[in-house]
């Protein structure tokens, strides 16, 4: 099954400062690579995701960049701020199959 | 509003006992999935369902149940059986493809 691997688990960075957070995916078959955003004591909502046949896309102060050949994907935020900090979660998905297959999340702290 | 409501938000059990978690959904979604969610993890399937009426496992489906008798509800069963209760559980359901709505989650200790 696919296999999903996500870089730092935690992070902090200076307000104003770029993140950038890494996953790593082992199924070349999956084609959906959507990223979530875990406030303190709430559920995931998606932020931004990205299909295989695209190579970035982006939504004001975040993007996210894939490079199908490596299998990695990568959310980037740029001027963070500090309602920034929570925990980020990327995921990977084939078209077709129920299940999502989650990193293991990333603690971001934005210090202002 | 529309959403996913998940109840109860805490939850304490002793060991031995069975505990049902609540997940109800006014979004007409059809697919609905349970998480579990532990520190330093990622999420992991429990169980999902595409249609009333019809669920299947996920990849840690030991130690617990789940019924989908009406679109809305999905309610998620934790077992004596299952030998480490003590997480963090999160409902989903989708509706556009591939886009998942969570609930606000419930957590659930073993005293």
């Amino acid at each position: 099954g696919e296999n999903v691997e996500q870089h730092p688990s935690t992070l902090s960075v200076q307000e104003g400062d770029s993140a950038v957070i890494k996953c790593t995916y082992s199924d070349s078959a999956s084609n959906y690579f959507p990223w979530y955003k875990q406030e303190l004591g709430k559920g995931p909502q998606l932020i931004i995701d990205i299909r295989s046949n695209v190579g970035e896309k982006k939504d004001q102060r975040i993007a996210v960049t894939l490079n199908k050949t490596a299998k990695h994907f990568s959310l980037h935020i740029t001027e963070t701020q500090p309602e920034d900090s929570a925990v980020y979660f990327c995921a990977a998905r084939f078209d077709n199959f129920n299940k999502f297959y989650f990193g293991s999340g990333t603690k971001l702290n934005v210090k202002p | 509003d529309g959403g996913i409501t998940q109840s109860p938000k805490y939850l304490f059990r002793k060991e031995g006992q069975n505990v049902t978690l609540s997940c109800e959904q006014n979004l007409n979604h059809d697919a609905m999935y349970w998480y579990r969610q532990d520190p330093g993890q990622g999420l992991r399937l429990i169980y999902y369902s595409q249609i009333v009426n019809d669920f299947q496992k996920g990849d840690i489906a030991e130690g617990y149940s789940v019924s989908r008798e009406k679109k809305e509800s999905f309610p998620l069963t934790v077992t004596s059986a299952q030998k480490n209760p003590t997480a963090f559980y999160l409902c989903a359901s989708e509706g556009s493809v591939n886009v998942l709505t969570f609930g606000a989650g419930s957590r659930l200790t073993v005293l």
